[in-house]
Formats: structure tokens, C-alpha cells, sequence
């Protein structure tokens, strides 16, 4: 398996414009989570889906972000609009079972710079 | 409140001996714990965890930690270091909404 893919690896955009991170979790897997990281903040949940449902959104900073999840093999995370404070990395991440004791797997993240 | 505290920013140790990283956390209930890598530009990698039974653990690339429940923490601990182990730490424990609870990262640098 090729493990958890990330699209795009960076991006660079401007203020005010429409960002949309992709991911393919590992094929099997029934829960799915996006992180941020930032030296600030660390990691950061922002999302949990179970079998293509989203479970917890608590972490989503606000309005501008929204994520789908419109099948098992496949996930986005939508800022709109962008904000400069918005860069940082973004993490899918995928595991398979309770998520209490089960291990995530992680993509190789997208870099988000906004400008 | 639950969290979880790696005390040390950064760990410095010479290649071939002991390293250890720590991690306490303060979660209700039985924690579920977690040790994850990053390698540079890498997302997280999954080292070991420890969920019940044995409080010493085992896992990737010769790695362990220990559980000391009266002390509240999760060591991570290797008896000989690698150059190229040098990388970020990340604790982790499961807290009672059965959210994963991050620690900020210990970068470990093992020196030559």
C-alpha cells in the first residue's frame, strides 16, 4: 500500500483566495483525521470521520474551513477565504477500528503558505 | 484538565548511548498512550503504545518506553542512540472523549 496520500504537497496563495487540500486515506481504513501543525500550536485535530461521517468537528477554527469526506477512499479540507494566519501544515492521517487504541497513519502533510 | 507534557524541548545525546525522551500526562481514567516520529518534511510515524498488561513496551526501530502509573508518565527510552534516530517526538494519550491529546515535541539530536 502507498500509504496515505497528500495533494498538494505546498501551496502558496493569496489572501482571500480558495484552498482545497486533498487526501486518500490507506484503502481499508474507516476513520480519517485532518491536523494542523504550527511551531505555535503544534498538532491540532480539526476533524474526525467514521465510515465517511464526519464525528468531530470541534476543531475546526471556524467558518472559512470546511471538510468532506464523499467516500471511503478519498477527503478535503476547504479554506475560503485564506488568511495568512491559515499557513501552516496540513495532516490527513488514517487508521482502521476503535480509535481509543488503534494507530493513525500519516500522510506526508501539505504545507500551506498564504500571503 | 487532561494534557499531556514533554518537558524537554530538545534532547541532545552522543551516538551510542541511552536516550530519553519524556512525556507525563494527567488524563481520567486508564490512558491509552502513544509515541509517534517526524522525520524532516515527514508526516507522523507510529512508534509504540502502550493501551494494557506490561509496563515496559516495545516498539519500531528498537524503541521503548515505559508506563510508571504513580508517576504519571510515558518515557520514551532506547539503549543506544542512532544518528539517524534524530527527529521530533510526539507523545500522545487518548483522553476520556476518546480524542488523541498531542504533547508540543521533543526534537532529539544525536551527535556523531
Amino acid at each position: 500500500d502507498a500509504g496515505v496520500i497528500q495533494s498538494p504537497r505546498h501551496e502558496v496563495t493569496e489572501m482571500g483566495q480558495e484552498v482545497t487540500l486533498r487526501c486518500k486515506p490507506i484503502s481499508g481504513h474507516n476513520s480519517l483525521f485532518w491536523y494542523r501543525q504550527t511551531m505555535m500550536r503544534g498538532l491540532e485535530l480539526l476533524i474526525y470521520f467514521n465510515n465517511n461521517v464526519p464525528i468531530d468537528d470541534s476543531g475546526m477554527p471556524e467558518d472559512r474551513f470546511s471538510a468532506k469526506m464523499p467516500n471511503a477512499s478519498f477527503s478535503t479540507l476547504k479554506i475560503q477565504p485564506s488568511e495568512p494566519r491559515d499557513s501552516a501544515v496540513y495532516f490527513c492521517a488514517s487508521s482502521w477500528g476503535s480509535t481509543e487504541n488503534t494507530e493513525a497513519f500519516f500522510g506526508q502533510g501539505t504545507r500551506l503558505t498564504v500571503v | 484538565a487532561q494534557s499531556v507534557a514533554q518537558p524537554e524541548d530538545q534532547v541532545n545525546v552522543a551516538e551510542g548511548n541511552p536516550l530519553t525522551v519524556k512525556c507525563t500526562y494527567s488524563v481520567s481514567g486508564n490512558p491509552y498512550l502513544f509515541w509517534y516520529v517526524q522525520y524532516p518534511n515527514r508526516g507522523l510515524q507510529f512508534l509504540l503504545k502502550y493501551i494494557t498488561g506490561d509496563n515496559l513496551v516495545k516498539g519500531s526501530y528498537g524503541f521503548e518506553a515505559e508506563f510508571n502509573k504513580s508517576q504519571t508518565s510515558f518515557h520514551l527510552k532506547k539503549p543506544s542512540a542512532l544518528v539517524s534516530d534524530s527527529a521530533l517526538y510526539f507523545c500522545a494519550v487518548r483522553d476520556t472523549r476518546r480524542k488523541l491529546i498531542w504533547g508540543l515535541g521533543t526534537s532529539l539530536a544525536v551527535n556523531p
